[in-house]
C-alpha cells in the first residue's frame, strides 16, 4: 500500500464547478502540504496545515489528523487552477510525495 | 525575487557526460533539499543539507551523483557519467526549521535533464 494515496488520479470539470480532491496518507504526521505543479514543472506550496482548515481565496485545505485524511477543496474552478495537485504529508526531515491529482478545467 | 531560483532550467546531454546544476535557497534559510520528478511521478527525495552539513542521503542517490553546500549558502548537485535514467526534472527547496516550528518547504522551478 502506498504511504500516500490521492483521489482521483485525473479530474476533468467545466469552469465554475466545486472541485474536490482527497488524500489519505498512512505514516504517522506532524503536518502536510497540498503543492500545485503547472505544466513545465514549477512548484508552488498552497497551503500547510497540521489541524483543521485553511482558506486562501478560492481554496480550502482541511485535514483530520486522527483519520489520516486530507482534502483540497477549490470554489468557483477555473481554467487557470489546471494543475497537478500533490499532497504531501511530512513527519520528518523527508516529504512523502503522492503522484498527484491532474485537475483539468475546461471553459 | 527572493524564492529559489535554479540554474539552468534545462539541460541536454549525452551519455556519459557530468551536469553540474545549482540551486540558490531563500536567503534566510537554513535547510536545502534536492529531488528528483520522473514523467508522471511524485518527486522522490534524494538528498538534504542542514547548513553545510549533508544530513541524509536517498539510496537513489547512486556514486555517480554528488551534492554540496559548501558555505551554507547555494547548492551544486554534480552528475558523472549520465546515463538515459538520469532524465527528470531536479527539484530544489528549501526551508527555515526553527525550534517548535514546521519545515514548511519552498520549491524552485527546477531544472530538467534530459540525457540523450
Amino acid at each position: 500500500k502506498n504511504e500516500v494515496e490521492q483521489s482521483p488520479q485525473n479530474l476533468t470539470a467545466q469552469e465554475g464547478e466545486f472541485i474536490t480532491i482527497n488524500c489519505s496518507y498512512s505514516v504517522g504526521i506532524s503536518a502536510l502540504h497540498w503543492l500545485q505543479q503547472h505544466p513545465g514543472g514549477g512548484i508552488v506550496s498552497l497551503f500547510m496545515l497540521s489541524s483543521g482548515k485553511k482558506k486562501h481565496g478560492r481554496l480550502i485545505a482541511t485535514i483530520n489528523i486522527q483519520e489520516k485524511h486530507s482534502s483540497l477543496h477549490i470554489t468557483a474552478s477555473h481554467p487557470r487552477d489546471s494543475a497537478v495537485y500533490i499532497c504531501v504529508p511530512f513527519g520528518n526531515e523527508k516529504l512523502t510525495f503522492g503522484t498527484g491529482t491532474r485537475l483539468t478545467i475546461i471553459p | 525575487d527572493t524564492g529559489v531560483s535554479q540554474d539552468p532550467r534545462h539541460k541536454i546531454t549525452k551519455r556519459g557526460q557530468n551536469v553540474t546544476f545549482r540551486c540558490d535557497p531563500i536567503s534566510e534559510h537554513n535547510r536545502l533539499y534536492w529531488y528528483r520528478q520522473t514523467l508522471g511521478q511524485g518527486p522522490e527525495f534524494l538528498t538534504y543539507f542542514q547548513n553545510e552539513a549533508q544530513l541524509e542521503k536517498s539510496r537513489l542517490l547512486s556514486d555517480r551523483f554528488s551534492a554540496e553546500r559548501p558555505k551554507g549558502s547555494f547548492s551544486t548537485l554534480e552528475i558523472q557519467r549520465t546515463e538515459q535514467g538520469d532524465s527528470a526534472m531536479y527539484l530544489c527547496a528549501s526551508s527555515l526549521v526553527v525550534a517548535g516550528g514546521y519545515n514548511e518547504q519552498f520549491f524552485g522551478p527546477g531544472t530538467r535533464l534530459t540525457v540523450l
